[in-house]
Formats: C-alpha cells, structure tokens, sequence
C-alpha cells in the first residue's frame, strides 16, 4: 500500500519567514495530494491541493509543488503568521474514472509549525 | 461547519463495553470514512464506504465494526476487541466513486477507555 513520510515533524520560524514542509510518497500511481491544517483539538481543514497532471499551485501566501518523477511534494508558506500556527498533515491517494474505488488518503505524521513573534 | 457532525464531543467508558460513535452528514456525500488519530501521528483509517450498504475496511480495522444503512450516517462500534481504544476519532464524507474529492472532516469524538 500506499506510504507517505513527513519532515519535520516541528518546525519553528519567526513571524514573516517562510515554512516549507516536504512529504515523500511511495505509490507511484497516486494521483491526488491535499494538505490539510488542524488547530489544536479540531477537525483537519483542506488548505490547498494538487493533482499529478500540475506541477505547482497556489494561493495568496500557499504553494505546493509536486515532483512525479522523484514522488515528492512539498508545501510552501509565505509571510508566515502567528495564526499559520497549527500542525500540517499531507496525504495521498489515488482513483479514477470507472475505478470504483473511494478516495482512500494517506496521511503523513503531520508537521507541528509554531510562528514566533 | 462542513455539514458533518459527530456526537458526542467526549466520550468516557470501562474497558470492556462496546461504545457507538456517531457520524452525519447532510452533504449528500457518497463516500464516508473513519479515521483514528492518536498524539504525534497522523490519520490511520479504520473503514470507509463508498455506497450505502457497502463497507471495506481500511490500514486498522481490527476491533472495530460499522454499518452504512442511511447515505447520511455511518456509526463506528468500538469493540472490546480493541486493545488500546483511546483515541481521536474523526469522521470525513467525500463526494464519492472515482476521482479523488476533497474530504471533508467532521469535529472528531475524543474517546477514552479505563
């Protein structure tokens, strides 16, 4: 099955620097990589996605980048702020058309970011 | 809050005794999940359904049972089977078969067991 590692699992950075957290995948027909955040005691939160057929997609002050070919994918945030504080868990999956299969995720181990003033 | 609701919030029981979790939703989502969370890892999935009465079960399903009657509900038993049942347990739907859809995560159940 599928397996995805994580890094680092913390990550501290000073409020305005940026965070980049990376997640290696094994499957290589996984074609669906989310990213989600989670506050401390809620629900994981969808924050951006990407899918095989893109290399790289943002949003205001979120990337993410996925490399195919080395089945690697990272998340990149800029202009980090206090609020940015949260752990971050990337996943993977893969489907399609006529598959009949769900959207089965693996999850990373999750990265705990801090956002120091 | 995404149309997902999980009761109740916290949950105490024995070791030994069965215990239910609740899971809804209102999304007419396809796909339901459930995924266990313990500190310092990430989401293990027990079981998912694409379909109602349909059910298959995930990375740990040893221990725990489901059941998808209704499209909107899919309830999580915890069984006595389950050695180390204390956990953070989250429900997520999806809009179903095929390509992968965004999962959207009910606000969890934290269960502890003594």
């Amino acid at each position: 099955g599928e397996n995805v590692e994580q890094h680092p699992s913390t990550l501290s950075v000073q409020e305005g620097d940026s965070a980049v957290i990376k997640c290696t995948y094994s499957d290589s027909a996984s074609n669906y990589f989310p990213w989600y955040k989670q506050e401390l005691g809620k629900r994981p939160q969808l924050i951006i996605d990407i899918r095989s057929n893109v290399g790289e997609k943002k949003d205001q002050r979120i990337a993410v980048t996925l490399n195919k070919t080395a089945k690697h994918f990272s998340l990149h945030i800029t202009e980090t702020q206090p609020e940015d504080s949260a752990v971050y868990f990337c996943a993977a999956s893969h489907g399609g058309v006529n598959t009949g299969t769900a959207s089965k995720l693996t999850f990373g181990t999750g990265t705990r970011l801090q956002v120091t003033l | 809050d995404g149309g997902i609701t999980q009761s109740p919030k916290y949950l105490f029981r024995k070791e030994g005794q069965n215990v239910t979790l609740s899971c809804e939703q209102n999304l007419n989502h396809d796909a339901m999940y459930w995924y266990r969370q313990d500190p310092g890892q990430g989401l293990r999935l027990i079981y998912y359904s694409q379909i109602v009465n349909d059910f298959q079960k995930g990375d740990i399903a040893e221990g725990y049972s489901v059941s998808r009657e209704k499209k909107e509900s899919f309830p999580l038993t915890v069984t006595s089977a389950q050695k180390n049942p204390t956990a953070f347990y989250l429900c997520a739907s999806s809009t179903g078969q095929g390509y992968p859809y965004e999962q959207y995560f009910g606000p969890g159940t934290r269960l502890t067991v003594t």
